[in-house]
């Protein structure tokens, strides 16, 4: 079964780089599109960008300056940048396999375990 | 304030019947996106429980199923468990914002 595992920043000072990466397991990463969706505090999820096969990306338009998405097929791991980061940031991040769907209208899953981001000075 | 709407919370007695709405528009549920729907307990990541409006994922009880009409979607769990209190989350695609949107998410207890 595959298995999203995710590595990176927890404490971030405002106006420096979110930085995340997500490891694919016990799975095929080319053929699939990949996802990040972040979930502030006692908030609902918020869908951040996908990376298509080849290296197409899509992102939320609130997020379009500051996100990168990358990916690397060969380590099979993709991931976030977030430039200068705010307080408004602050959530957990998850990484997620997208399926279905044409562009960015799929489902995710499966998920990785999420990564707590707390931007504070 | 999300695009789409449910209820913050809902409640059943175990073995009981509940359903979670989850309300849309024209640029999303209505306009032909599928629904899919989400379980997060505390602490975790949300969980794929409905795809396709209507598919459940391999080892998801058929406890569970979902439906769409119109601009609107549901999840309806029937047999409650103790174990199915949780965060329940519907997710479409919106053409307006050019995103994927969750609804707000909906707290079900199991009394």
């Amino acid at each position: 079964q595959m298995q999203l595992v995710q590595r990176g920043s927890g404490l971030l000072k405002p106006y420096e780089t979110l930085s995340l990466d997500c490891s694919v397991y016990s799975g095929p990463f080319n053929s699939y599109r990949w996802a990040w969706i972040r979930q502030a505090p006692k908030e609902g999820l918020e869908w951040l960008g996908e990376i298509h096969e080849g290296g197409r990306v899509n992102y939320n338009p609130s997020l379009k300056s500051r996100i990168t998405i990358s990916a690397d097929a060969r380590k099979k791991q993709f991931s976030l940048r977030l430039r200068s980061v705010t307080a408004t940031d602050t959530a957990t991040y998850y990484c997620a396999r997208a399926s279905g769907g044409v562009e960015v209208d799929g489902f995710f899953d499966p998920w990785g375990q999420g990564s707590q981001v707390t931007v504070s000075s | 304030q999300s695009v789409l709407t449910q209820p913050p919370s809902v409640s059943g007695a175990p073995g009981q019947r509940v359903s979670i709405s989850c309300t849309g528009s024209s640029s999303n549920i209505g306009a032909g996106y599928e629904v899919h729907w989400y379980q997060q307990d505390p602490g975790r990541a949300p969980e794929l429980i409905i795809f396709g409006n209507t598919n459940r994922p391999s080892g998801v009880p058929d406890r569970f199923s979902g439906s769409k009409s119109g601009t609107s979607a549901s999840l309806a769990i029937t047999g409650l468990q103790a174990e199915d209190e949780a965060y329940y989350y519907c997710q479409s695609y919106d053409s307006g914002l050019t995103t994927s949107v969750f609804g707000e998410g909906t707290w079900l207890t199991v009394l």
